[in-house]
């Protein structure tokens, strides 16, 4: 079955840093992407999406690209901040025009330190 | 807009008692709704889905039973917990068709003792 996988954590990062989440995903046909962030205590917020192949999500400096040639949509921001300290989860899409249900990674944490 | 709410957020619960989680969603009509479970220190599982009223599949065998009474509205119940019932529950809504996002409620912490 569809299925996604995510470098594990926790990744610890100084504020200011780049940060690279890796997330390669198997899936049959072709798949939305999405990357969820959920803070402490709180439920999964969308953090950014892309539908086709070669489209780059972004939002709140980050971003990711679908790349379909080595299935994988890794997310990236230029300067991290104390305030991204969160468990981030990458997901696809899987199902038919009928219903969909979203396929999620293990969630990666990150831990920004001043 | 559209809003989704869970209740209740938090709850602690013997062994052997029943539980209901109620999720409703406000702004849209007919929407896919779903029941995920996020255990301690795993990522999510998909419980149950609905794409209507009185329609329930399940995902995973297990001691829990979902419902859809109205349109908008989505409940998880047990008639007996079970220690490993614990987790994080998460109500979640779609509209239907490809690509669409997967939005989700403020999640409901339950801890079986």
């Amino acid at each position: 079955g569809d299925s996604v996988t995510q470098m594990e954590g926790p990744v610890t990062l100084s504020e200011e840093a780049f940060l690279t989440i890796n997330c390669t995903y198997t899936a049959t046909g072709y798949p939305s992407l999405f990357w969820y962030v959920q803070y402490p205590g709180e439920g999964l917020q969308l953090l950014l999406k892309a539908t086709k192949a070669d489209d780059k999500g972004s939002n709140k400096g980050f971003e990711a690209t679908y790349r379909k040639e080595t299935t994988s949509f890794h997310l990236e921001k230029g300067s991290v901040q104390v305030s991204d300290s969160a468990v981030y989860f990458c997901a696809l899409t899987s199902g038919n025009t009928g219903f969909q249900k979203l396929v999620f990674g293990t969630g990666t944490r990150l831990l920004v330190s001043p | 807009s559209q809003t989704i709410h869970q209740w209740p957020a938090t709850l602690v619960q013997p062994v052997g008692s029943p539980l209901s989680l109620e999720c409703t969603v406000e702004g849209t009509s007919n929407p896919n709704l779903y029941w995920y479970r996020q255990a301690a220190g795993r990522g999510l599982q998909l419980l149950f889905y609905s794409v209507g009223i009185g329609q329930i599949s399940s995902e995973v065998p297990q001691n829990l039973s979902a419902s859809r009474p109205q349109d908008r509205q989505f409940i998880l119940s047990s008639k007996k917990l079970l220690l490993s019932d614990s987790g994080f529950y998460l109500c979640a809504w779609s509209m239907g068709g490809l690509g669409n996002t997967i939005y989700f409620g403020e999640g409901s912490w339950l801890t079986v003792v």
